[in-house]
């Protein structure tokens, strides 16, 4: 079993309409959740930082963590076609440095 | 106000050939990652580094792969007698220095590595 489980669609959606992306995960000392924006042959993109559970919003993205569920969420509204591109979950322990774990990654196709 | 630098962003060897990946982390960052992407896979942890340090590499391949990054210049991952197994996108990632911050990790454009 992956530590990060993350479908990899791709997931197509017509403009405007609200997308929802999941992970789940084993470790329950992830304590540091990321969502990463990757367009094709581009390197990732910090999109969204959060700690331990709740949410948190920024413009048209809202991430949520249920570590009781060992459950991450990225949701974007009024999805636009440049929103088309590659997210991928990232998470890491406490205490400062350290590597973080990425899911597989879901492609979203966003389509006028 | 620069980004992760990585160079080359293309990089093409025949087998048994040497690689070297250079990256350049962001102003006042002197905390750096190198992962590995391969085709329709997430990415993969490799090693991290301080100035002269090497700090975790778990999950560096024992043999062939190396990583250094000296007090001056730029960090360097090292592939010997590349592989077409070795063909995949490398990333480096940097994190900031002061606390509240270090699980952020900003990522550079990547080099492609092509085993012919």
């Amino acid at each position: 079993q992956k530590e990060v489980e993350q479908d990899p669609g791709p997931l197509s959606v017509p403009e405007g309409a609200i997308v929802s992306l999941n992970c789940t995960y084993s470790n329950s000392a992830f304590q540091y959740f990321m969502w990463y924006r990757q367009y094709s042959r581009k390197g990732p993109e910090l999109l969204m930082y959060t700690y331990s559970s709740g949410n948190k919003e920024d413009g048209r993205f809202t991430a949520q963590v249920d570590k009781s569920s060992k459950y991450i969420s990225l949701f974007i509204r009024d999805s636009q076609p440049s929103d088309s591109a590659t997210y991928l979950c990232a998470m890491t322990f406490s205490g400062g440095y350290n590597k973080l774990i990425f899911g597989a990654g879901t492609r979203l196709a966003v389509h006028p | 106000n620069a980004g992760v630098m990585q160079n080359p962003r293309h990089l093409v060897r025949r087998r048994g050939q040497e690689a070297r990946l250079r990256c350049s982390p962001m102003k006042g960052h002197s905390h750096v990652y190198w992962y590995r992407q391969l085709p329709e896979e997430g990415l993969k942890f490799m090693v991290y580094l301080q100035k002269e340090n090497i700090i975790d590499e778990s999950g560096m391949p024992k043999e062939r792969f190396s990583a250094e990054f000296p007090k001056e210049g730029p960090s360097i991952l090292r592939i010997q007698q590349v592989v077409r197994g070795d063909s995949a996108a490398y990333f480096c990632a940097s994190s900031p220095t002061w606390r509240g911050l270090q699980e952020t990790q900003y990522f550079g454009p990547g080099t492609r590595l092509l085993v012919l």
